[in-house]
C-alpha cells in the first residue's frame, strides 16, 4: 500500500503565478519530508525539506507547508518560471524505519510562458 | 553540491547478459540506496546499505544483487538481464535525512 500519495499527475500554471503541489501520507511515524525536482533521464534533485516539528519552511521561491493533523504537505512555488517545468516528487522518512525514504508518484508541472 | 556518480548513463543489452551498474559517492555518506523508477511511477527501493559490509533488500522484489566493500562504492549487478528489467535505475546516498541522487542509468534489455 502506497504510504505517500500525489493525487495530481499533472499541473499547468502561467508564468509568474503560484504553483501548488500537494502530497498526502498515511504513516504517522514519518517525521521528515522532502521535495525533489526531476527532469527526464536525470536523477531527482533535492529542493526543500521540512521536519515534523515545523509547519513551514521557506527557501527563496519555494515554500513547503506541513499539516500533520491532516497528514498533508504542499509545495508552493512563487513566482513560477518556465524553468520550473519538471516532475516533482514528495518523499517521507523516519528514523524509526532506518531512514528509508518513501516517494509519491510525482506531479508533472508545466509552466506556460 | 552532491557528488554522486553513476555509469553508464545509458545501456542497451541483450537478454541473458550479466551487467553491473556502477555508483560512487565522494561525500563519505554511510547510507546508500538503489531505486528503480518508471515514468509516472514512484521510486521503488530495491536495495540499501547502512555502511561497509551491510546490504539489505528493499520493498521491490528484485533479481539484482549489491555489494558494499568500500564506503564510496555501491554497485548493482543483474546476473541475467530480462526485458522486464528495462527501467531507470537511480543510486542515492544520505547522511541522515537528506538523500542525494546520481544522474541515473537508463537500462534497456532487448
Amino acid at each position: 500500500d502506497q504510504q505517500v500519495k500525489q493525487n495530481s499527475p499533472s499541473l499547468s500554471v502561467q508564468k509568474g503565478r503560484i504553483s501548488i503541489l500537494n502530497c498526502d501520507y498515511t504513516n504517522s511515524m514519518f517525521d521528515y519530508f522532502l521535495w525533489y525536482k526531476k527532469y527526464p533521464a536525470e536523477g531527482p534533485t533535492f529542493l526543500i525539506s521540512i521536519s515534523s516539528i515545523k509547519d513551514k519552511n521557506e527557501d527563496g521561491r519555494f515554500t513547503v507547508f506541513l499539516n500533520k493533523s491532516a497528514k498533508h504537505l504542499s509545495l508552493h512555488i512563487v513566482p513560477s518560471q518556465p524553468g520550473d517545468s519538471a516532475v516533482y516528487f514528495c518523499a517521507a522518512s523516519t528514523a524509526e524505519i532506518g531512514n528509508q525514504f518513501y516517494f509519491g508518484t510525482g506531479t508533472s508541472l508545466t509552466v506556460i510562458p | 553540491e552532491a557528488d554522486i556518480y553513476q555509469t553508464p548513463r545509458y545501456l542497451v543489452i541483450g537478454t541473458g547478459k550479466k551487467i553491473t551498474l556502477e555508483c560512487s559517492q565522494t561525500m563519505g555518506h554511510d547510507k546508500m540506496y538503489w531505486y528503480q523508477q518508471d515514468p509516472g511511477m514512484e521510486l521503488h527501493l530495491i536495495h540499501y546499505s547502512y555502511g561497509v559490509n551491510s546490504t539489505e533488500k528493499g520493498d521491490l522484489s528484485s533479481e539484482s544483487t549489491v555489494s558494499r566493500i568500500r564506503t564510496e562504492h555501491f554497485p548493482l549487478t543483474l546476473e541475467s538481464a530480462r526485458p522486464s528489467h528495462t527501467s531507470q535505475y537511480l543510486c542515492a546516498s544520505s547522511l541522515v535525512y537528506e538523500q542525494y541522487f546520481g544522474p541515473g542509468t537508463r537500462l534497456t534489455v532487448t
